[in-house]
């Protein structure tokens, strides 16, 4: 079965730092690429950033492209983001997604997502 | 930037009743066309991919169609697990896309 657990929400003030993380099993994590979709409050959803399988490529919304980095470790199965001078319109529910192939496609497995709040 | 306009917002129907539910690119995102449900609290489910592929698991009333620029999500006989939001995306060009979703109402 395949499960994504993402981890590292909480409270964050703005211009700080925070890093998510996504544990994933039931698949061969290395032969897949992810990605991290988001979820603002009461709103729709928003694709925030992809890395394929190999982790040579990786794309990101222009809402994010400075800010946050995209990676992962294949030998540990964990998807990464590393998010930093953080607004308060990236406040929302972060959901790490695989793809169905190794260089993207559709979103075949979701987590059940980690919330953050940037707030003073 | 391709652009997903769903319609409607919000779809009022009863239990048993058909739905039809749109989205429309923005330019042709040829079959690159996904469709997703969200129940309250939940992660987003894959319904359909490549416009009218079902996924694993999906009952036979989802259906899909279209390509290009216009494609459709039909449930053919609504039943009361189906009532959520909505959303198609699209995964032709990068960024990938969504559309801002429909609400399926119980009418």
């Amino acid at each position: 079965e395949v499960q994504l657990l993402e981890s590292g929400g909480g409270l964050v003030q703005p211009g700080g730092s925070l890093r998510l993380s996504c544990a994933a099993s039931g698949f061969t994590f290395s032969s897949y690429a992810m990605s991290w979709v988001r979820q603002a409050p009461g709103k729709g959803l928003e694709w925030v950033s992809h890395i394929n399988s190999r982790g040579a490529t990786t794309y990101y919304a222009d809402s994010v492209k400075g800010r946050f980095t995209i990676s992962r470790d294949n030998s540990k199965d964990t998807l990464y983001l590393q998010m930093n001078s953080l607004r308060a319109e990236d406040t929302a529910v972060y959901y790490c997604a695989k793809s169905a192939a190794m260089s993207g496609w559709y979103f075949d497995y979701w987590g059940q997502g980690t919330l953050f709040t940037v707030s003073s | 930037e391709i652009v997903m306009t769903q319609s409607p917002a919000t779809l009022s129907v009863s239990p048993g009743e058909r739905a039809t539910l749109s989205c429309r690119a923005s330019q042709s995102v040829s079959s690159n066309l996904a469709w997703y449900q969200q129940k309250p609290g939940q992660a987003p489910r894959l319904l359909i991919y490549g416009a009218f592929t079902k996924a694993t698991g999906i009952p036979a009333r989802f259906s899909g169609s279209g390509s290009g620029t216009e494609f459709t999500l039909t449930i053919s006989s609504l039943q009361s697990e189906d009532f959520a939001v909505y959303y198609c995306q699209q995964y032709n060009n990068w960024p990938y896309t969504f559309g801002q979703g429909t609400k399926l109402d119980i009418e």
